[in-house]
């Protein structure tokens, strides 16, 4: 069964140093999703893009967060300086949705990268 | 905004033990539903879905209906497992927000042998 892929699964970084997340989504799934979870909270979404496009990114904290899909497959999130506050889990997730048509549409998620930031 | 309201946990029962987790919710457009879970340590995963007033999804034993009259998609199972011990979320996602989806809180379950 085709899988969501995310690397690193782990990462521990320094308060201010850059850290960065790759995701690669289901093959054909034309969105792709970063969500990021608080311990004990549900998953809150990033970014939305639809193929190479943002479609949603006004809960991403751009001062510091980034994220792009250069060639509408896999995707990089970014984040620069990290603060104590980023330490969570990110979840990369898929779905075959297009703009408009994909509310019932299953998001397949990946395993997440857990971040600790000391 | 959307929005997704579910019981508070944690949740225990007793192995065989009857399971419903509450969940309400509030949307701008008309929405589907989901539940998804997510075991220890790993992402969620889709447990089941509904699209449309009245639908019933389920899958592994849990079910969940879709009530529109009481904006809700309670999911319930009728005798739990050990192994159903997991974080359970329900979600909605509105097409006229160009899919974008909306998590509860999550509900953590226990269940003991």
């Amino acid at each position: 069964e085709a899988e969501v892929a995310q690397s690193p699964r782990y990462k521990i970084t320094e308060k201010s140093q850059a850290v960065a997340f790759w995701c690669d989504p289901i093959s054909g799934h034309a969105t792709l999703y970063w969500y990021r979870q608080i311990l004990g909270q549900g998953p809150e979404l990033l970014v939305q893009f639809q193929d190479e496009s943002v479609v949603d990114d006004s809960q991403l904290p751009k001062d510091r967060f980034s994220a792009e899909r250069l060639k509408g497959v896999d995707s990089t999130l970014k984040i620069q300086p990290a603060e104590l506050g980023d330490s969570a889990m990110y979840l990369c997730a898929s779905s075959l949705a297009s703009r408009g048509y994909g509310a019932s549409n299953t998001i397949y998620f990946g395993e997440g990268s857990w971040l600790t930031v000391v | 905004g959307d929005s997704v309201t579910q019981m508070e946990g944690p949740v225990t029962l007793s192995e065989e033990a009857f399971l419903t987790i509450n969940c309400t919710y509030t949307a701008t457009g008309y929405p589907s539903l989901f539940w998804y879970v997510q075991y220890p340590g790993e992402g969620l995963q889709l447990l089941l879905k509904a699209t449309k007033a009245d639908d019933k999804g389920s899958n592994k034993g849990f079910e969940a209906t879709y009530r529109k009259e009481t904006t809700s998609f309670h999911l319930e199972k009728g005798s739990v497992q050990v192994s159903d011990s997991a974080v359970y979320f329900c979600a909605l996602t509105v097409r006229t927000n160009a899919g974008k989806s909306t998590f509860g809180d999550g509900t953590t379950l226990t269940v003991k042998p």
